[in-house]
């Protein structure tokens, strides 16, 4: 399967603990979203890389949230001093970039998500 | 900004009539336009989208959307609901690199 994958799938945890996800995309794919949700709502837009540069993290919900992709490949999501209200879903999507495949339109491709429950 | 709106929480159907879940857009300029589903702990999958050109576009399983740009609506739409397409669905709109999404749609399909 060369789809988007997410680890852990869920994860549990103690407030005050930190946390970290994991998001492998699509190797093409040189763009990678990070996007949170929450029961009811539409995916949240958290940060947004191309290649290893992350160039848009003005969403990250607070200083406790950051993101890496160090080589332009994998990508983490940290959450430290973990919270109850950050208890949600963290999605991680790729795609391409439109300005190298202008056949492309920036569909997002998905991964099942990492579920975090804080207690 | 860029945003959209999905007037509906839930969408009741039954199999086989036609099924039709709304969404409505606000945007600066010439929109891209996305419909995604997510099915039962599983990802969002990308279902169709506009660009440019006809207003009718075709997606995935059957499903169509109308790009109207007098009512700023991207309607999501198929001819005969099954109890698969049960599901939760949105509608999403690119402003830059950023896809903003609509807070969904819950389609339920009943036998």
């Amino acid at each position: 399967d060369t789809g988007v994958s997410q680890d852990p799938r869920h994860k549990i945890t103690k407030r005050g603990q930190n946390v970290t996800f994991r998001c492998d995309p699509i190797s093409e794919h040189n763009r990678l979203y990070w996007y949170r949700q929450t029961l009811g709502q539409g995916p949240e837009f958290l940060t947004y890389f191309q290649n290893e540069a992350q160039l848009e993290k003005s969403r990250l919900l607070s200083n406790r949230f950051s993101a890496e992709r160090p080589k332009g490949s994998f990508s983490t999501l940290e959450i430290q001093r973990t919270e109850q209200g950050d208890s949600a879903m963290y999605l991680c999507a790729s795609s391409f970039d439109p300005i190298r495949d202008s056949s492309n339109t920036g569909e997002l491709f998905f991964g099942e998500g990492s579920r975090l429950t804080v207690l | 900004a860029q945003s959209v709106a999905q007037p509906e929480d839930q969408v009741n159907v039954a199999e086989g009539n036609p099924l039709t879940v709304k969404c409505t857009y606000s945007v600066s300029g010439n929109p891209y336009l996305f419909w995604y589903v997510q099915y039962p702990n599983r990802g969002l999958q990308f279902l169709l989208k506009y660009i440019t050109g006809d207003n009718l576009v075709k997606g995935s399983y059957g499903f169509e959307a109308e790009f109207n740009k007098s009512q700023t609506s991207f309607h999501l739409k198929k001819p005969s609901a099954l109890v698969s397409d049960s599901a939760l669905y949105f509608c999403a709109v690119t402003e830059g690199f950023k896809t903003i999404f609509g807070a969904g749609t819950r389609l339920f399909v009943k036998a």
